[in-house]
């Protein structure tokens, strides 16, 4: 099973929004709605933030907000802040219960 | 909250061991599974693994690991343990245990164990 596709990298001054893709095919990303985002600290472990591509576990600010188009999914962040710079990264669901992420996206706030 | 433990150094063909207590919460619940999953600059993060009861014991593996992979769940000591055999350089990387769905995400994660492979 191969990684989920996401940019290296994503900036944005404080007080804008960025938006970081994740892009799979049919068979994870596009065939379920189990689409996860994590957010990654140096040092530390991932947290998550994102589940079932919408949905934010209790304490995640709204700021942040998840989406899905055919194979790709998407994590915008609102309002960025400079607690916000951080690594990010996607996973799905791929059937025979199996689950993977993705390559990881680097969030520089500017 | 998971506490893993377990040796950072694996000699290359050994057997790669590490174990997650569980406090706050039960290895034999159904609230979620157990899994394991490792991070490394050359592999990112991969899911390996995961046990979860259901009236029976269940065990799912990634197909990278599936013939050298057992997780093995202690309802005794409420923890549930990693083995990796016939380790290389290549298993180098930080280890994780996690309760976490396959669908709903994973949402608790111990403190990673870094784990070296090296003669």
């Amino acid at each position: 099973q191969s990684a989920l596709t996401q940019p290296p990298s994503a900036s944005g001054p404080p007080g804008q929004s960025v938006t970081i893709s994740c892009t799979g095919t049919s068979s994870d990303v596009g065939g379920f709605h189990y689409v996860s985002w994590y957010q990654q600290r140096p040092g530390k472990a991932p947290k998550l933030i994102i589940y079932e591509v919408t949905k934010r576990p209790s304490g995640v600010p709204d700021r942040f907000s998840g989406s899905k188009s055919g194979n790709t999914a998407s994590l915008t962040v609102s309002g960025l802040q400079a607690e916000d710079e951080a690594d990010y990264y996607c996973s799905s669901y791929v059937g025979g219960n199996t689950y993977v992420f993705g390559t990881g996206t680097k969030l520089t706030v500017l | 909250q998971l506490q893993q433990s377990g040796p950072g150094l694996v000699k290359p063909s050994q057997t790669l061991s590490l174990t997650c207590a569980i406090s706050g919460d039960s290895v034999s619940s159904n609230s979620g599974a157990w899994n394991w999953i490792r991070q490394s600059p050359s592999r990112g993060l991969e899911w390996l693994g995961r046990t979860y009861y259901s009236s029976n014991w269940y065990y799912d593996y990634a197909v990278s690991v599936k013939s050298r992979m057992t997780i093995k769940p202690d309802p005794f000591k409420n923890q549930f343990s990693l083995q990796l055999n016939s380790v290389t350089p290549e298993d180098t990387a930080v280890y994780y245990c996690v309760k976490g769905s396959l669908y709903y995400g994973m949402d608790v994660w111990g403190q990673g164990t870094t784990v070296t492979v090296s003669s």
